[in-house]
């Protein structure tokens, strides 16, 4: 069955990066994009750009573009997303998503303080 | 860039209700939108996909339907378990989620 596992809650101090996982399973990592989706306080959702694990191709919301990085490594079958110069604006639950939403990671907390 | 505009933003409802939620895109974006319920605490769960079919183990008491640039998620006979948070996505060009719709019980 699919699954995408991600790594686990982060505490970061404000200016630092942060790197977050989804590690895939249960289907061909190469056959699908993978989204990345905010979410602040259970609000509403941001989608923030997606990666093509097989050519390693990215897209970003144009809000996103400075502030997250998509890679993955395909011998581990892991999509990442690096945030950098963490603010406050930043701590939020983040999602890893297969296209088309049909399936999503457990998401991750990332809360930004000193 | 495509707005989707959702609403009502919540709603409270009662048991056994028909409740509808709405989007509406603002440009073209064809069969391309999904709707999620998501419960506190957990990831969304994708429940309608390309407007207006039922995604897998949902129940048939979810509907979506599209008129014109509108595009809306309908559940039939309220049940307990529906109480939840519901969102739109439009994925015909990137991604673009409307703002959300909180369901509370009176």
């Amino acid at each position: 069955q699919v699954n995408l596992l991600q790594s686990g809650a982060a505490l970061v101090k404000p200016g630092a990066s942060v790197k977050l996982s989804c590690k895939a399973s249960g289907y061909t990592f190469t056959d699908y994009y993978i989204h990345w989706v905010k979410q602040s306080h259970g609000k509403s959702l941001e989608w923030i750009g997606y990666i093509n694990p097989n050519s390693g191709y990215t897209n970003y919301n144009e809000k996103f573009k400075s502030k997250a990085t998509l890679t993955v490594d395909k011998s581990t079958n892991t999509a990442y997303m690096e945030l950098s110069r963490l603010t406050s604006e930043d701590s939020a639950t983040y999602y890893c998503t297969r296209e088309g939403g049909g399936y999503w990671g457990q998401g991750v907390m990332v809360t930004v303080s000193s | 860039d495509i707005q989707m505009t959702q609403s009502p933003s919540s709603m409270s409802v009662s048991l056994g209700d028909t409740v509808t939620i709405t989007c509406r895109a603002s440009q073209d974006v064809g069969i391309y939108v999904n709707w999620f319920q998501q419960k506190p605490g957990k990831s969304p769960r994708r429940m309608i996909y390309r407007a207006t079919n039922l995604a897998d183990g949902v129940p048939s008491r979810f509907s979506g339907s599209r008129s014109g640039s509108d595009y809306s998620l309908t559940i039939s006979s309220l049940e307990s378990e529906d109480v939840a948070d519901y969102h739109c996505l439009q994925y015909d060009e990137y991604w673009t989620f409307g703002g959300g719709t909180k369901l509370e019980l009176k």
